[in-house]
Parts: C-alpha cells; structure tokens; sequence
C-alpha cells in the first residue's frame, strides 16, 4: 500500500476534462513538491508535472497541477485518445527519507 | 538529447546477485543526481534510488541494506548492484536523470529482471 492514494481508474469523454487526485499526509505533499507521470507499461514513464505545477518543455497546457495542502491534483483538459494511460504521483517522503509514487490511475478515454 | 540505456536484466535464481548499467549522454552527467525505478508485473511504478554526484545514495525501505547503488562519473553511467535478489524485485528497471526531488526524466526501454 502506497502512502500516496489515487483513484483506480477515471473516464471522460474526448475534449472533456478529467482531474486525477493524489492524496498523502504532512511529510510528503504537505511538504514537498509533486511530480507526475504518464505511464504506458513497456514504455518509459513520462514526466508531465514538476515542482508540483510546472511542465517539461514539450508538455503542452492541457496538463495543468496544482496542490492544496496534504492532496495534489493533476487536470487534463480537451481529453484525446491518445491521452489514455496510467497517471501517477510522485513526491519525496520525509518519514520514509524516499520516494514515493501513487498507486497510479488509469485514465480511459471513452 | 539526452539518452539513457539500460543494460543488464537478466534472470537469475533467489538469492542470486545482478548488476545494471545506465549509460547517460547528451548531459553532464556529474552534475545531475541520478534515479532508479521499476515496475513489477501488473504492479505501479515504485522508486528504487537515488544518487547524488558525490555519491550519497538513498534508498526504498524494500531494497535497503540488499540493493547498492553507484557511478562512475568518468564513464557516465549509473549502476544498480542487486543482492539478495527475491521474486518481488521482478520488474523491468528505468534509471532516471533528476529533474527536481523525484521528478525525473526517463528516457530509456528499461531492463527486465526476473527473479525465479
């Protein structure tokens, strides 16, 4: 069990918005940026969010994160097919002196 | 452009030991913290490591004390010392250029170890 929770799955239609949520405590979120990541499996994890709301050169503004005290969310706007994967959450635990992810959301386009 | 390959994955019996590789280009390595992740069958993505330039490391709960992770900024590449190796660390490895805490850029396949 992860100490991050996500939804198991979310589902909007095309052009939508979806918001995927990512619930922790006070020494993780509450402390600390968050990332997050799209996940195809068989394929490398690809970084959509740092520093809790900012996004890699290439991300385009439809992916937008934000964070309010022990709980991040990451929203998706003009939702495309190919939007469809795994999301997760990630940020540095202080307990745990780790990492951790989310247990991950899979977003289906319908 | 930054590149990252992983090399290494293998099968290997319980108990048994591996080492993987992460070679990096198209960035100064030894400037750059460094990460490992993975991903179990069916499972999430978990962090493994990190690793500072310097090479102070931190570690999961679930590797620690089995699991040494190191580099050779001379070589710019990454390596992950797997012992004690149990049928949960099967997973395919990613190594990870940091970004920012444990935002990280990923870029390679991975590599799949399987522990059996």
């Amino acid at each position: 069990q992860s100490v991050l929770t996500q939804p198991p799955s979310v589902s909007a239609a095309p052009g939508q918005k979806v918001t995927i949520s990512c619930s922790g405590g006070s020494s993780n979120i509450g402390n600390h940026y968050v990332a997050w990541y799209r996940h195809l499996p068989g394929t490398a994890p690809k970084l959509l969010i740092f520093d809790t709301y900012k996004r890699p050169s290439g991300i385009p503004d439809r992916f937008s994160g934000s964070k309010s005290g022990t709980s991040a969310t990451l929203d998706i706007t003009g939702l495309q097919t190919g939007d469809e994967a795994d999301y997760y959450c990630a940020v540095w635990d202080d307990s745990l002196s780790a990492g951790v992810f989310g247990g991950g959301t899979k977003l289906t386009v319908l | 452009e930054v590149q990252l390959v992983e090399s290494g994955g293998d099968f290997v019996q319980p108990g048994g030991s591996l080492r993987l590789s992460c070679a990096a280009s198209g960035f100064t390595f030894s400037k750059y913290w460094m990460h490992w992740v993975r991903q179990a069958p069916g499972k999430g993505l978990e962090w493994v490591s990190r690793i500072r330039p310097d090479g102070y490391a931190d570690y999961a709960d679930s590797v620690k004390g089995r699991f040494i992770v190191s580099r050779d900024n001379a070589k710019n590449t990454q390596y992950l010392q797997m012992n004690s190796l149990r049928a949960e660390d099967t997973a395919v490895y990613y190594c990870g250029k940091d970004v920012h805490d444990v935002a990280m850029d990923v870029r390679g396949q991975g590599t799949t170890v399987t522990v059996s």
